[in-house]
């Protein structure tokens, strides 16, 4: 079935490090793949999308290419801030588009 | 558009009190979802409409949840009677299918029953 896995967390990391989140999906057809960020006490914003095959989807400093061949989608970001800190949902829509199964979230803690 | 708007953003009540959840998704989308988040189990998918029609409620947990889409601008969710294991932050997110543009997501309701 359709399924979304992302490494557990929570990530610690420094400011000024490299993140990155790992994160694989099982789904039929071509799905469009999402990351959305979660700021504590406020609800779930899209952070970048790919909608086909290798295509990067980009914002504020984050990037994730879509990678069919290996059904993943990492999230990476080559400088980290203290204001990076949350919690990131990596997400695909079914074949119709219309319904996003997202994974289980990781939690990032950056340190000043 | 000012977003997807729900409210209360915070409802504290007592156990066996019903409890009305509010959304006013984004003029113009299609769909509309609900669902609920907790520590330990994350985020759950309750129930969505599409076009003010209810389509898929398998994830409402038991009877006391109920759901409704009056008119394309307006959703209620609500529990009666409510029981503290339903403590937890209800997020209401509309979304335009087709457009490969995911979903917004309302600032959620804390819901904390005592």
């Amino acid at each position: 079935g359709n399924s979304v896995t992302q490494m557990e967390g929570p990530v610690t990391l420094s400011e000024e490090a490299f993140l990155t989140i790992n994160c694989t999906y099982t789904a039929t057809g071509y799905p469009s793949l999402f990351w959305y960020v979660q700021y504590p006490g406020e609800g779930l914003q899209l952070l970048l999308k790919a909608t086909k095959a290798d295509d990067k989807g980009s914002n504020k400093g984050f990037e994730a290419t879509y990678r069919k061949e290996t059904t993943s989608f990492h999230l990476e970001k080559g400088s980290v801030q203290v204001s990076d800190s949350a919690v990131y949902f990596c997400a695909h829509t079914n074949t119709g588009g219309f319904k996003t199964i997202f994974g289980a979230g990781t939690r990032l803690f950056v340190k000043a | 558009d000012a977003g997807v708007i729900q409210s209360p953003r915070h409802e504290v009540t007592e156990m066996g009190q019903e409890v009305t959840l509010r959304c006013k998704p984004i003029s113009g989308h299609d769909y509309l979802f609900w669902y609920r988040q907790t520590m330990m189990r994350g985020l759950e998918l309750l129930i969505y409409f599409n076009n003010n029609v209810p389509i898929d409620d398998s994830g409402m947990p038991e009877d006391r949840f109920s759901a409704k889409m009056p008119n394309a601008s307006f959703s209620t969710l609500k529990i009666q009677p409510s029981e503290p294991r339903d403590s937890a932050v209800y997020f209401c997110a509309s979304s335009l299918a087709g457009t490969g543009n995911g979903y917004t997501f309302g600032s959620g309701t804390r819901l904390t029953v005592v």
